[in-house]
């Protein structure tokens, strides 16, 4: 069983620069999460989302963060603009639902400078 | 809110040695508590669980009980060896929430042959 697959794994952008990731959660997964990982710090959930609709999003902070699954399948987030402190690992999971195990991508490191 | 609080680290121990990494939680419900473990280079995978007091959850010779008098959730084991270095999360997630998991900060460990 495949995985689950995001890209870019690095990414260095400076200040004030747009950025996306890509997820492709694992087959027949309908819960799709993406958390942000800064160094020394345990992941922290963004949004949640049960097929294409968003099931908790009170952590993304919507003035420069937005995220969608079209076709609730594939993900994107987005930053615009990037800040110093969005410096992190963006992390993305699924799940078959919201009661079952998760399985977690190898996330992306995002570098602001 | 809800938050996880684990032992500082990194942890360096000898091949063979006992592991032991505190973890403590808190919670207004009555959460079910998680290790999860990241490896070099790999995606964040889930280790043990325990869902109610007393429970014990193992695996790989990890061991955590559910300690609901003390708030823990201390992860062991017996003789650690050089593949067990890794990153180690405890986590929370509140009944009800499904798998919105709230995660401590981390504690590296380091085996020495």
């Amino acid at each position: 069983e495949a995985g689950v697959a995001q890209s870019p794994r690095y990414k260095i952008i400076e200040k004030r620069q747009s950025v996306a990731f890509w997820c492709n959660p694992i087959s027949g997964h309908a819960t799709l999460y993406w958390y942000q990982q800064i160094l020394g710090q345990g992941p922290k959930l963004l949004i949640q989302f049960q097929n294409n609709g968003v099931v908790d999003d009170s952590q993304l902070p919507k003035d420069r963060f937005s995220a969608e699954r079209l076709k609730g399948v594939d993900s994107t987030l987005k930053i615009q603009p990037a800040k110093l402190e969005d410096s992190a690992v963006y992390l993305c999971a699924s799940s078959r639902s919201t009661n079952e195990k998760l399985f977690f991508g190898s996330g992306t490191q995002l570098s602001v400078l | 809110g809800d938050s996880v609080t684990q032992m500082e680290g990194p942890v360096t121990l000898s091949e063979e040695a006992f592991l032991t990494i505190n973890c403590t939680y808190t919670a207004t419900g009555y959460p079910s508590l998680f290790w999860y473990v990241q490896y070099p280079g790999e995606g964040l995978q889930l280790l043990l669980k325990a869902t109610k007091a007393d429970d014990k959850g193992s695996n790989k010779g990890f061991e955590a009980t559910y300690r609901k008098e003390t708030t823990s959730f201390h992860l062991e084991k017996g003789s650690v060896q050089v593949s067990d270095s890794a990153v180690y999360f405890c986590a929370l997630s509140d009944e009800g929430y499904g798998n919105k998991l709230v995660f401590g900060a981390g504690t590296i460990l380091r085996v020495k042959s």
